[in-house]
């Protein structure tokens, strides 16, 4: 079983659209995350959601909104697609926030803006 | 600001020790990670610490020091799987998790 799942695993789009990347977890975990791993491998936290309300919210573009219709799902939107948003996101959950809280992530969406 | 660093690559051979060092600066540290990343895949959980001291598991240690703002993560009897990407990262006064740019380890026969 698949504990966490992200679709699309790629995406390939032209500059200008919006498109949403879709993220399940099926582990009872409270606590779901964005990342966004460019291509120098830096792992950057987009937005994280815990029981359905965004407590971490970087300083990313307002084109990415973020939705969690219940805790086993937080969606990715992306409105206007830009060539540097190109980059592997996934999508992360864990149990809470403290102790050793795991994180345990997902496939990874590989998105590319030509 | 918060940062952490990591070398950028390293190279080892098949069957040898290699040690991967990590020093951070954070406000606040509430315990230390060190994910392994395969090429192409997603980062998937190594160690813990957030005492002082050594934590062993199998072929793998991570060894912390909170008052030097630092930990290792120890790898014996490396094999070629164990090439990858290891991420260190702390966990800061706010419960963020902060990460390194990862250290990509190259086995070698």
């Amino acid at each position: 079983d698949t504990a966490v799942s992200q679709t699309p695993k790629y995406l390939v789009t032209q500059m200008g659209n919006d498109k949403s990347i879709k993220c399940e977890q099926n582990l009872g975990h409270d606590t779901m995350y964005w990342y966004k791993q460019d291509s120098k491998k830096f792992l950057k936290i987009m937005f994280s959601y815990n029981n359905k309300e965004l407590i971490i919210n970087e300083t990313v573009p307002n084109r990415f909104s973020p939705k969690s219709p219940d805790k086993a799902h937080l969606n990715l939107h992306i409105n206007s697609l830009e060539l540097g948003d190109s980059a592997v996101y996934f999508c992360a959950s864990s149990q809470g926030v403290g102790g050793v809280d795991t994180q345990y992530f997902g496939p990874g969406t590989r998105l590319t803006v030509l | 600001g918060q940062n952490i660093d990591q070398p950028t690559e390293m190279t080892a051979t098949e069957g040898a020790i290699v040690q991967i060092n990590c020093t951070y600066q954070t406000s606040g540290f509430n315990g230390l990670f060190w994910y392994q990343q395969h090429a192409g895949e997603a980062p998937t959980f190594l160690s813990y610490n957030v005492l002082d001291g050594l934590e062993e598991k199998g072929r793998f240690s991570s060894f912390l020091s909170r008052s030097k703002g630092y930990s290792y993560l120890l790898l014996k009897e490396l094999q070629m799987k164990d090439s990858a990407s290891y991420l260190c990262a702390v966990r800061d006064s706010n419960y963020q998790l902060i990460w390194g740019a990862g250290t990509k380890l190259i086995i070698k026969p």
